[in-house]
């Protein structure tokens, strides 16, 4: 099947300090990206759509200049978690749209982010 | 706007035996209902997938049936095997042409099989 890959798979930064979080779809273009953020023993919620080329929309109560999406080509997607406070500290996933005829959505392995 | 019940949120079988987790969503749009598998620590990995315009599709030991009239749709494994531990999620979505609207997540089900 299609695969998307996630990098880094875990990190740790400072307070105050940004993080970039890649997606890429490695074997088919996905004109649009999904990142989400999962809570421990919780379902995954969604936080804003990145279509290339233009700007990624976000989902209500998250904070669009916090979270800095770019998706500046059909198979790469970034997140920049800015000024990351402990608060941050998250497992976040990207998924990707394979139109390949069947419009189905695969998800990268997920980035544990700790802030410290 | 959609919204996915999914149900039971733990289900516990012994190996060899079946298991259903069932979901039921609101907007009669929604035409795309996939199933993803999540083990600890990584990300969902679809399993199957099922469109508006089948009723009921099968994967090894793995089976997905929709009832679009009453709005739910269930995955069933069978022959249940500890591999398949895990938290499984079902989502819905409308899904057009090049288009794709936001998957909509059930809570997700943890799946213990006790061998």
């Amino acid at each position: 099947g299609a695969v998307v890959s996630q990098h880094p798979s875990r990190v740790i930064c400072k307070s105050g300090t940004s993080v970039k979080i890649e997606c890429r779809s490695l074997d088919f273009q996905a004109t649009t990206m999904f990142w989400y953020r999962q809570f421990p023993k919780q379902s995954l919620m969604l936080m804003a759509t990145s279509n290339e080329g233009s700007k990624a929309t976000y989902e209500q109560g998250v904070e669009k200049d916090k979270f800095l999406i770019n998706h500046a080509s059909l198979t790469l997607s970034t997140l920049t978690v800015t000024s990351a406070h402990p608060e941050d500290s998250s497992f976040y996933i990207c998924s990707a749209l394979s139109g390949e005829g069947r419009n189905t959505i695969y998800f990268g392995e997920g980035s544990w982010l700790t802030v410290v | 706007g959609e919204n996915v019940e999914q149900h039971p949120s733990t289900l516990s079988v012994q190996e060899g035996d079946s298991a259903v987790i069932k979901c039921t969503y609101s907007d009669s749009a929604s035409n795309y209902f996939p199933w993803y598998k999540q083990e600890l620590g990584k990300g969902p990995q679809l399993i199957i997938d099922i469109r508006s315009n089948v009723g009921e599709k099968k994967d090894q030991r793995i089976a997905v049936t929709l009832n679009k009239t009453a709005k739910h749709f269930s995955l069933h494994i069978t022959e249940t095997q500890p591999e398949d531990s895990a938290v499984y999620f079902c989502a819905a979505t409308l899904n057009y042409g090049g288009s794709q609207g936001n998957l909509i997540f059930g809570k997700g089900t943890k799946l213990s099989v006790k061998p």
